[in-house]
């Protein structure tokens, strides 16, 4: 069936840096574009950032540009968040999702099951 | 980036009809097609309600209707039941080609 898995989560310290993944399975990856959204304990959802379905165009919510980097590895049906410089305001469960009909601008239609990020020393 | 501007709660009876609004600007709801709702249980992930302003995935139910008008987007839930209670969130594409998602709404089924 459609599915996407998380992995990466973890505690790590500020300032330092961690890599999230997501495992795609059940559709065609490379045809879709694909977000990250992240929720902070207790709070909304926030969106983090876009990939385009072959990996040229990609858009970041401000607080997080020039320190995440999102990427993609259509081999390996797999799509990743590599955060740098993070910060306790990056604490949050980081879920990785799809583009409905892999249109960059439609919504979300297929979410994973979150990974969790703890900033702290 | 502003997320837009959401209800913080909103509560019905079983039975009764609820609408959420979802306000924005002329630079994401105002001017795209592309408004999402989701609802999201306790310790879940978010599910797709309405995608595209008032279109239905398969599987939701008909209870959910979406519709906008101007910089508002609204989410209505008919013939309340307890399993609706949960918290919905809408989301806008937006000029500058990233998303963004409302403040949240908690619905209570009284």
């Amino acid at each position: 069936q459609v599915q996407l898995v998380e992995s990466g989560g973890g505690v790590v310290q500020p300032g330092r840096s961690l890599r999230v993944s997501c495992a795609a399975s059940g559709f065609t990856f490379s045809r879709y574009a694909m977000h990250w959204v992240r929720q902070a304990p207790g709070k909304g959802l926030e969106w983090v950032a876009l990939i385009s379905y072959d990996g040229r165009n990609k858009y970041y919510v401000d607080s997080v540009k020039g320190r995440f980097t999102i990427s993609r590895d259509d081999s390996k049906n797999t799509l990743y968040l590599e955060m740098n410089s993070l910060t306790d305001e990056d604490t949050a469960i980081y879920y990785c999702a799809r583009t409905i009909f892999g249109v960059v601008a439609d919504g979300f239609d297929i979410w994973g099951q979150g990974t969790m990020v703890t900033v702290s020393s | 980036q502003s997320a837009l501007t959401q209800p913080a709660s909103v509560s019905g009876s079983p039975g009764q009809s609820i609408t959420i609004s979802c306000t924005g600007t002329s630079s994401d709801v105002g001017t795209y097609k592309y408004v999402s709702w989701y609802q999201q249980h306790p310790g879940k992930a978010p599910k797709l309600m309405i995608y595209e302003v008032n279109n239905r995935p398969s599987g939701i139910s008909n209870r959910f209707s979406g519709s906008k008008s101007g910089n508002t987007a609204s989410l209505t839930i008919s013939g309340l039941q307890a399993d609706d209670e949960a918290d919905y969130y809408c989301s806008s594409y937006t000029s500058s080609s990233t998303h963004v998602f409302g403040t949240g709404t908690k619905v209570t089924v009284l």
